[in-house]
């Protein structure tokens, strides 16, 4: 059974530092790797997909890298700004055919100070 | 905009009624997703649709049931509600292509006494 784990849990860095938020899987044949923000109260917001035979994706400052062989994946964020405090949640999806369920993590939660 | 909302955003019940929360997706999505989140816990997945009139149960299944009659919809219902079922009910949706990125609905606080 897949287990997505996220390190660390809560995260608190002063506005202008550059982060990483890990995110592990057990097994490593995965489909695709998502990343998520959620605001307190909200739904979730997709913000980078990383297919399997891709190694990285950029969003604006965001960043996310994948390194499938050895089950882990990293959310770099540049120059951080109290907007980017949030939860963020990394999910991945299985490999098996016409499987299209995803196994999420926890997540980081993710504090900004002015 | 095509979007994905859900009904009611917020609803408190007794034990042992039936309750409904409604998805509904306006991007033609073949797949639809009901996920809970609970603290210590994070998202586990109740029930999924890969299509009408298909359906599938999740890790966390039991007490809760959906039901797919057009592709826009994908009701959840607890049977007879238990408070072990208080959580946000989130609904998700994406093609059923290789990209498959899922979008999510704002939540469901359901609370039962």
């Amino acid at each position: 059974k897949q287990e997505v784990t996220q390190i660390p849990a809560a995260l608190s860095v002063p506005e202008g530092e550059n982060l990483v938020l890990n995110c592990s899987f057990t097994d490593s044949a995965i489909y695709n790797l998502q990343w998520f923000r959620q605001d307190p109260g909200k739904g979730l917001t997709s913000l980078l997909l990383i297919q399997s035979s891709q190694r990285e994706q950029t969003s604006g400052r965001l960043n996310a890298s994948l390194d499938k062989s050895s089950g882990r994946s990293t959310l770099y964020i540049a120059a951080s700004q109290p907007g980017d405090s949030a939860t963020y949640l990394c999910a991945v999806r299985g490999s098996g055919a016409g499987s299209y369920q995803l196994t999420f993590g926890k997540g980081t939660k993710l504090s900004v100070i002015p | 905009d095509a979007e994905i909302t859900q009904s009611p955003r917020h609803k408190i019940t007794e034990t042992g009624r039936q309750v409904t929360l409604a998805c509904h997706q306006t991007w033609n999505h073949n797949n639809m997703f009901w996920y809970r989140q609970d603290l210590g816990h994070g998202l586990r997945l109740i029930h999924y649709s890969y299509g009408v009139q298909d359906t599938n149960k999740g890790e966390v299944s039991d007490g809760y049931s959906v039901s797919r009659s057009n592709t826009e919809d994908l009701p959840l219902t607890l049977e007879s509600a238990a408070s072990s079922q208080t959580s946000v009910y989130f609904c998700a949706s994406s093609f059923g292509t290789r990209r498959n990125e899922q979008f999510f609905g704002p939540g469901t606080r359901l609370t039962v006494l």
